[in-house]
């Protein structure tokens, strides 16, 4: 069967140093992934997305790596300042399947700690 | 204004009775989807349509259905509300111009309670 696992539930960080969230996957070969922010009580809201034919991405404070041989995306945050707190959901694009569908994560809840 | 709105954002209800979530937006995008969410299971797809004629079901259909009323409504139905569909429900869009993109932007989300 298809899966995604975030491999933590939940990540504690220390402010400023870097945080690292993984997302692994099998019986996929997605087109691209999608990683998303999520606050408590509202919806997620895209952060970065990554095609399967590039290594790394980056956005200000944020870096996106993503291995389709591994089945593997890890998703950095930089100097993580306590507004980073959240969960992170990864997402991949189930296209090969014929359809324009996201498969979410069950994400990883991230705190970061003055 | 938000560009995707969900009504209403707290509904709870008795089991058995219908109960319809509206989703709207503004955004002119042709792609929209209603997923649930669950703590531990994360979000699952329920329906979504990429364009007023093209219904399609997702993960987890059963006890759902949708209605597509206008590029930009999109509606979720309970037709007999469970308990078990106590949950949190988001609404999204995506614009087909993107091509493989598929960025969706998401609603703010209803609170559904069946008791």
């Amino acid at each position: 069967s298809q899966k995604i696992e975030q491999n933590s539930e939940a990540l504690n960080i220390q402010e400023g140093k870097t945080a690292t969230l993984t997302c692994n996957y099998t019986n996929y070969s997605p087109a691209y992934l999608q990683w998303y922010r999520q606050d408590p009580g509202r919806g997620p809201v895209f952060l970065l997305l990554i095609r399967e034919n590039e290594k790394e991405k980056r956005k200000e404070r944020l870096k996106v790596t993503f291995d389709t041989t591994l089945k593997q995306s890890l998703f950095h945050i930089t100097a993580s300042q306590p507004a980073d707190s959240a969960t992170y959901l990864c997402a991949l694009d189930t296209r090969g399947a014929g359809s324009y569908q996201l498969t979410f994560g069950k994400g990883t809840k991230l705190s970061v700690i003055p | 204004d938000a560009d995707v709105t969900q009504t209403p954002r707290n509904r709870i209800t008795k089991t058995g009775k219908r109960i319809m979530l509206e989703c709207s937006q503004t955004k002119g995008h042709d792609r929209m989807y209603w997923y649930r969410q669950d703590p531990g299971l994360g979000l699952r797809l329920i329906y979504y349509s990429f364009d007023v004629k093209d219904i399609n079901k997702g993960e987890i259909s059963d006890g759902y259905s949708v209605s597509r009323q206008a590029q930009a409504k999109f509606s979720l139905s309970l037709e007999s509300a469970i308990p078990n569909q106590t949950a949190l429900y988001f609404c999204a869009t995506s614009d087909r111009g993107q091509g493989i993109r598929n960025e969706q932007f998401f609603g703010p989300g209803t609170r559904l309670t069946v008791l």
